[in-house]
């Protein structure tokens, strides 16, 4: 089974930018993996922000964008805000959409 | 408003089996493949299984496979799982999830021990 690499933890200060990226153990990450990105607050249900690699949700805040950038997946959080520190789980399908693998997921500070 | 609630978690005995359900409202059940995605205490997410939105069609992961079994009845808008011979790193919160992972329940926990 293919293993999704995310980092285990990344900070962030007010304001500024940041990117997580979600790489493959099987290679290039590309769209036909369809790359989904989910925040989860401690206490809560996962909630998606990106689909298909760069497809935002109605509720998914317009300061989070998805891309493909160097091979891998990327998220990219562009004037943190407090409420922003979360998890984020990464997840790939392959071999079509039968489920998929999640990356070990991202720990965010906004500090 | 699309919900799904979660339940029969609990606590069960190494080589033990429990049925979850989840229970769907707000769209049309059937037109859409279901997931269970389960996370263990402190840990992060891991995919379990899909099903068609018909029932024909059931997918696993390796970690469970031959030992639960996905299904739905689309007439109660009802998505189970039956888990047997269960083991202690099975140990998690279990989650529904609509088809696109667009929706999710709160989920259900599921504690595997003697």
């Amino acid at each position: 089974q293919a293993v999704v690499t995310q980092e285990p933890s990344l900070t962030v200060s007010p304001g500024g930018t940041v990117t997580l990226t979600c790489g493959s153990s099987t290679g290039a990450v590309t769209s036909g993996h369809y790359p989904y990105w989910f925040q989860q607050k401690p206490g809560q249900a996962p909630r998606t922000l990106i689909y298909d690699t760069s497809n935002k949700h109605s509720w998914t805040p317009a300061r989070f964008s998805g891309s493909l950038l160097g091979g891998k997946a990327a998220l990219t959080l562009s004037g943190a805000q407090p409420e922003d520190e979360a998890e984020y789980y990464c997840l790939l399908s392959y071999s079509g959409a039968r489920g998929g693998v999640f990356g070990g997921g991202t720990k965010l500070t906004v500090l | 408003e699309v919900q799904l609630v979660e339940s029969g978690g609990g606590v069960v005995q190494p080589g033990g089996s429990l049925r979850l359900s989840c229970a769907a409202s707000g769209f049309t059940f059937d037109d859409y493949a279901m997931h269970w995605v389960r996370q263990a205490p402190g840990k992060g997410l891991e995919w379990v299984s899909l099903i068609s939105g018909d029932g024909g069609s059931t997918y696993y992961a390796d970690s469970v496979k031959g030992r639960f079994t996905i299904s739905r009845d689309n007439s109660k808008n009802s998505l189970y799982l039956q888990m047997n011979s269960l083991r202690t790193e099975d140990t998690a919160l279990y989650y529904c999830a609509k088809e696109g992972f667009d929706y999710w329940g709160q989920g259900t926990l599921v504690t595997v021990s003697s």
